[in-house]
């Protein structure tokens, strides 16, 4: 079984400044996919990134880029010029593509505050 | 393109009365699942349908929770009757095939 494991419960930065995310996945599969997710206040989960693990070019979103070690199985999330709007919890997701679907397996999340 | 639709947004019941949450996934995503989330956790699956089949509900708790996708496009999540531990956010997603799922803003539901 997979599991996703984030150590940082709550992290904060001050605007416009850089901040990381950690995120440490165990799984015996070869070919999956990582993402990070968003969730506002307001709940509605918003996918930031993601990343194919056959891939070794990490991936960029303008501000957000990850760093993607599969050997070490990690999967951590770099926030530049961070913004207010930024605030959110962060969560972590490991995915495999099944006959039908996909199934997600999602970190405890980070809940990151963004201050002024 | 609208989004996955969930409603309620909010509801407050009696515990031991029933529930039903409905889910109206996004059009041509053949694929949907219901996540509960319980405060400052991940969400968790419960159910995974394919067009109108239920292709994986090992994690749903049979005993008291019910799903249904009639005709393959909206589906119903049931509780009945509903107990103080269920208090949580029930989030539905969808997916087209076996690609990435795209979350509703989920029903948050609270048993006193």
């Amino acid at each position: 079984a997979q599991t996703v494991t984030q150590s940082q419960p709550e992290m904060s930065v001050q605007e416009a400044e850089t901040v990381t995310l950690s995120c440490t996945y165990d799984t015996s599969e070869n070919n999956y996919y990582l993402f990070w997710y968003k969730q506002p206040p307001s709940r509605q989960m918003i996918l930031v990134i993601r990343q194919e693990a056959y891939k070794q070019q990490n991936a960029t979103e303008n501000r957000f880029s990850v760093n993607f070690q599969k050997a070490a199985k990690s999967f951590s999330l770099k926030i530049s010029d961070s913004q207010l709007g930024d605030t959110a919890m962060y969560f972590c997701a490991f995915m495999k593509r099944m006959r039908y679907g996909n199934k997600l397996v999602f970190g405890a999340g980070t809940i990151l505050r963004v201050k002024s | 393109e609208a989004g996955v639709v969930q409603s309620p947004r909010y509801k407050i019941i009696e515990k031991k009365q029933p529930v039903a949450f409905w889910c109206n996934p996004i059009s041509g995503h053949n694929t949907l699942y219901w996540y509960r989330q319980n405060l400052g956790q991940g969400p968790e699956l419960l159910i995974r349908y394919e067009n109108e089949e239920a292709v994986d509900d090992s994690q749903l708790p049979k005993d008291r929770f019910s799903a249904e996708r009639l005709k393959g496009v909206d589906s119903t999540l049931k509780i009945q009757p509903a107990e103080l531990g269920d208090s949580a956010v029930y989030l539905c997603a969808s997916s087209p095939y076996r690609n990435e799922q795209f979350f509703g803003p989920g029903t948050r539901l609270t048993v006193l």
